[in-house]
């Protein structure tokens, strides 16, 4: 399977604590996007990278969370001191040019 | 700034009927604009696209024209089925200062009735 993987595919976790997560995008596509889905609604634009460099944040991704890209292959999200509005499924999604594409996601529960 | 409006749901649809998705899209500059679908559980999946004006997507019977002078990109197929029942998103990309930027609709949210 070459599409982009993402680990762990559920995630639940008590509100205060540290939770990461990580995305393996299609080998051979450069660029890299976070985005943070709620039910009902389409996904929300968290962060992007292009090969290792971390090239726009979105003003969604708090203080609390953050992204990384060593060596610009998988990249990991983590979030710090979790809050129940984190719940949510978060989407990464990897891109040659103009399409993206987009891994299975990471449901988060915070309870 | 860059926005996309979505055709509200739920939609029912019988088997073999018409569909049509509506999309409408506020841009700044020459975006490029797609049409995902995502099935219960599972991730988004790049159904079509469409790169420049008047340019038509196509695929698995679906289809969308770029329509610049309305903004629009309907989504439409001639005979759903049962399998088609999923969300749909409608967005666009944009090529700001750092990369491509997308925005994404709402979603609609469509069920085939046997």
């Amino acid at each position: 399977d070459t599409g982009v993987s993402q680990n762990p595919r559920h995630k639940i976790t008590k509100r205060g604590q540290n939770v990461t997560f990580r995305c393996d995008p299609i080998s051979e596509h450069n660029r890299l996007y976070w985005y943070r889905q709620t039910l009902g609604q389409g996904p929300e634009f968290l962060t992007y990278f292009q090969n290792e460099a971390q090239l726009e944040k979105s003003r969604l991704l708090s203080d609390r969370f953050s992204a990384e890209r060593p060596k610009g292959s998988f990249s990991t999200l983590e979030i710090q001191r979790t809050e129940q509005g984190d719940s949510a499924m978060y989407l990464c999604a990897s891109s040659p040019i103009y399409e993206q594409y987009f891994g299975p996601g990471t449901r988060l529960t915070v309870t | 700034g860059n926005s996309v409006t979505q055709m509200e749901g739920p939609v029912t649809l019988s088997e073999e009927a018409f569909l049509t998705i509506n999309c409408t899209y506020t841009a700044t500059g020459y975006p490029s604009l797609f049409w995902y679908v995502q099935y219960p559980g599972e991730g988004l999946q790049l159904l079509l696209k469409a790169t420049k004006a008047d340019d038509k997507g196509s695929n698995k019977g679906f289809e969308a024209t770029y329509r610049k002078e309305t903004t629009s990109f309907h989504l439409e197929k001639g005979s759903v089925q049962v399998s088609d029942s999923a969300v749909y998103f409608c967005a666009l990309s944009d090529q700001g200062n750092t990369g491509n930027q997308f925005y994404f609709g709402t979603g609609t949210s469509l069920t085939v009735i046997p």
